[in-house]
């Protein structure tokens, strides 16, 4: 199975800075996938870069993928008290199940 | 419906009972994945569905755990014999097809409590 790490394990930060969290993984993927958590809820799909792609935006959301490294980087700028949440890299392959690690939790301050 | 619904969205039992989660994916969606997340933890793979078999069942934790998706789309999971280390939340996730992007569509659990 292919499990991403995801680091920090905790970010606390104030609104309107931006955060930023890893993620490593240790085989090839054929892409790579953001996930957030509000508390208590489901997770949200948020962003997939693919194996190809080296750098992805969606609104705030800036994902890059070191695939030599086998890391990825999810920077969230100008953060908002609503992007508290705790969130989690999901790498793919072929074989079919995502796993995941055990997120990092992001606090924005208002 | 528009997106994963699971039910009971919360249940309570007593060690030893019988437990059914059920997880109604997205219409059309052939990939059904269940995993379990406990407090301040990642989801933790159980099962997943292509289609009616299950392709990798490896994360189920033991035979007291079994997961049936008889007509390919309705999802159940059932707990025997409970255990107050089953007390977790039970996430369902489908998806369009394995081996696609992959993307998946979590539902938004069953939080079960073994007293």
């Amino acid at each position: 199975s292919q499990q991403g790490e995801e680091d920090p394990q905790a970010l606390s930060i104030q609104e309107g800075e931006n955060a930023t969290m890893n993620c490593s993984y240790k085989t090839s993927i054929n892409n790579l996938q953001w996930y957030r958590q509000n508390s208590g809820r489901g997770l949200v799909h948020l962003i997939l870069i693919r194996s190809n792609e080296r750098e992805k935006h969606s609104g705030r959301l800036r994902v890059t993928l070191d695939t030599s490294k086998k890391s990825s980087s999810l920077l969230i700028t100008a953060s908002r008290a609503a992007d508290t949440a705790s969130y989690f890299c999901a790498p793919n392959t072929n074989a079919g199940k995502s796993t995941f690690g055990d997120g990092t939790t992001l606090t924005v301050k208002p | 419906g528009a997106g994963v619904s699971q039910t009971p969205s919360n249940k309570v039992t007593e060690k030893g009972k019988y437990v059914e989660l059920r997880c109604d994916p997205i219409s059309g969606h052939t990939a059904l994945y269940w995993y379990r997340q406990s407090l301040g933890q990642g989801p933790e793979f159980l099962i997943y569905f292509q289609g009616t078999g299950a392709a990798d069942d490896s994360g189920l934790p033991n035979d007291r755990f079994f997961a049936v998706r008889p007509e390919g789309s309705v999802s159940t999971l059932k707990i025997q014999r409970t255990e107050r280390g089953d007390s977790a939340v039970y996430l369902c996730a489908s998806s369009p097809g394995v081996g696609l992007t992959g993307e998946l569509f979590f539902g938004e659990g069953s939080r079960l409590t073994v007293l």
